[in-house]
């Protein structure tokens, strides 16, 4: 298994409240990416980096915001949560972006 | 709109037997297809990839095939066993960052 932590793995939370992430990984890939899964829906990528301090929005990057400052980690943060940020949330990480993805074991958030 | 449609939503067989899951695609360009197994409450692992010169890809008991004419590929699944009840996600990419398109999945369950 590729070396990826995410903690913490389950969280519940009142709205409004800020939330952090954060993955782990040893496997010193460059490219990083959050997802977040929820019923009925893939998993849509929310940022992602490709490198240290070097990242980007994807699909449904509104309210969250994100940090690399090390090679091994990448936290994402819900800077004031909302229901509607209640979800599954996935790290991958990647060699290249042609490369294939390892995903964490997940984050369970709960916005009350 | 970049897409990626999975049939069926579900799936029950019994132990033992063959079944095959089916994705459609309109992601454009193309640049390879995944298939992907996610165990409950666990992160997705990668069950085959597959470029747009290849048409079929074997990984033990599983078998993709691909037809990039008609933006179709399958996942067949031989012999089934207790352990593969699953959801499998086929996920098809442009090649890019951020256009790594996940299909919803189909949530198998092999039943004895």
């Amino acid at each position: 298994d590729a070396g990826i932590t995410q903690s913490p793995r389950h969280k519940v939370t009142e709205t409004g409240t800020p939330v952090t992430l954060r993955c782990h990984q040893t496997e010193n890939h460059r490219y990083m990416y959050w997802y977040r899964q929820d019923p009925g829906h893939g998993l849509r990528l929310i940022h992602y980096s490709y490198g240290v301090k070097d990242t980007d929005k994807g699909e449904v990057s509104d309210g969250y915001s994100v940090s690399r400052s090390k090679t091994e980690d990448f936290l994402l943060t819900l800077e004031s949560a909302t229901s509607s940020q209640t979800s599954v949330y996935f790290c991958a990480i990647s060699e290249s972006k042609f490369r294939e993805l390892f995903f964490g074991e997940g984050s369970r958030l709960t916005v009350l | 709109k970049n897409q990626v449609e999975q049939s069926p939503q579900s799936l029950i067989i019994l132990e033992g037997k063959n079944c095959t899951l089916q994705c459609n695609y309109t992601v454009s360009p193309f640049s390879n297809l995944r298939w992907y197994k996610q165990d409950t409450g666990r992160g997705p692992v990668s069950l085959t990839i597959m470029t747009f010169s290849e048409n079929t890809k074997s990984n033990g008991r599983y078998t993709a095939t691909l037809d990039a004419d008609t933006k179709q590929s399958s996942l067949h699944i031989t012999a089934s066993q207790l352990s593969d009840s699953a959801s499998y996600i086929c996920v098809v990419s442009d090649g890019s960052y951020d256009k790594v398109i996940f299909g919803p999945g189909t949530s198998l369950s092999v039943i004895p």
